[in-house]
């Protein structure tokens, strides 16, 4: 089955600085890699997604991009905020079903 | 759009009673809902996939005997812990996929059941 890593596990991060959280997977077959912003004692949130067929993808402050080749994806956010602070997963699938990463605790300093 | 509710948020029951959890897609219909655990400080941990009017399939080590999951409509899937037991005690959360073509698998979470089992 498919098989997710994601790093770092925790990223500290200056207010206005950008983070960059990476992840891998194992299939080759998956087509569909979206990120979750999770908050305490919340379920995850979609804050953005790509699919096998584009190499990035932009929404304001949050980019993601894919590299096929090498099997990984990455996260950025630029110009972090103090609200960013939040679990975030990325994840993978070649179907309905989703497999995480182990998540990366993302901490906003003022 | 694509809001997905659970009902109730928090739940503290005794060990051995059976606590049921709701997951409702309030704006579109679901054709497939997915059930999952959460330990703290942990990922999302795949328990069940819930297709309307069939059985559930459940991941590997996952009792189907003790989680029973209904998915009795195109909007609404339950999840009964039977005789939960302290170990039980999980943040649960579910998601639906919103239906179109087959390749749109975006999945929508719900805000999650928190069950405590003293």
């Amino acid at each position: 089955g498919e098989n997710v890593e994601q790093h770092p596990s925790t990223l500290s991060v200056q207010e206005g600085d950008s983070a960059v959280i990476k992840c891998t997977y194992s299939d080759s077959a998956s087509n569909y890699f979206p990120w979750y912003k999770q908050e305490l004692g919340k379920g995850p949130q979609l804050i953005i997604d790509i699919r096998s067929n584009v190499g990035e993808k932009k929404d304001q402050r949050i980019a993601v991009t894919l590299n096929k080749t090498a099997k990984h994806f990455s996260l950025h956010i630029t110009e972090t905020q103090p609200e960013d602070s939040a679990v975030y997963f990325c994840a993978a699938s070649m179907s309905e079903k989703l497999t995480f990463g182990t998540g990366t605790r993302l901490t906003i300093i003022p | 759009g694509a809001v997905v509710s659970q009902h109730p948020s928090r739940v503290i029951c005794k060990s051995g009673t059976s606590v049921k959890i709701e997951c409702r897609s309030l704006d579109f219909q679901a054709t497939t809902m997915f059930w999952y655990r959460q330990f703290p400080k942990q990922s999302l941990m795949l328990m069940a996939t819930s297709n309307e009017g069939s059985k559930a399939t459940y991941e590997q080590g996952v009792e189907k005997d003790k989680f029973l999951i209904n998915h009795a409509s195109l909007t609404l899937s339950t999840l009964t812990v039977t005789s939960a037991h302290p170990e039980d005690s999980s943040f649960y959360i579910c998601s639906a996929v919103a239906g179109g073509p087959a390749f749109y698998n975006e999945q929508f979470f719900g805000p999650g059941t928190r069950l405590t089992v003293l």
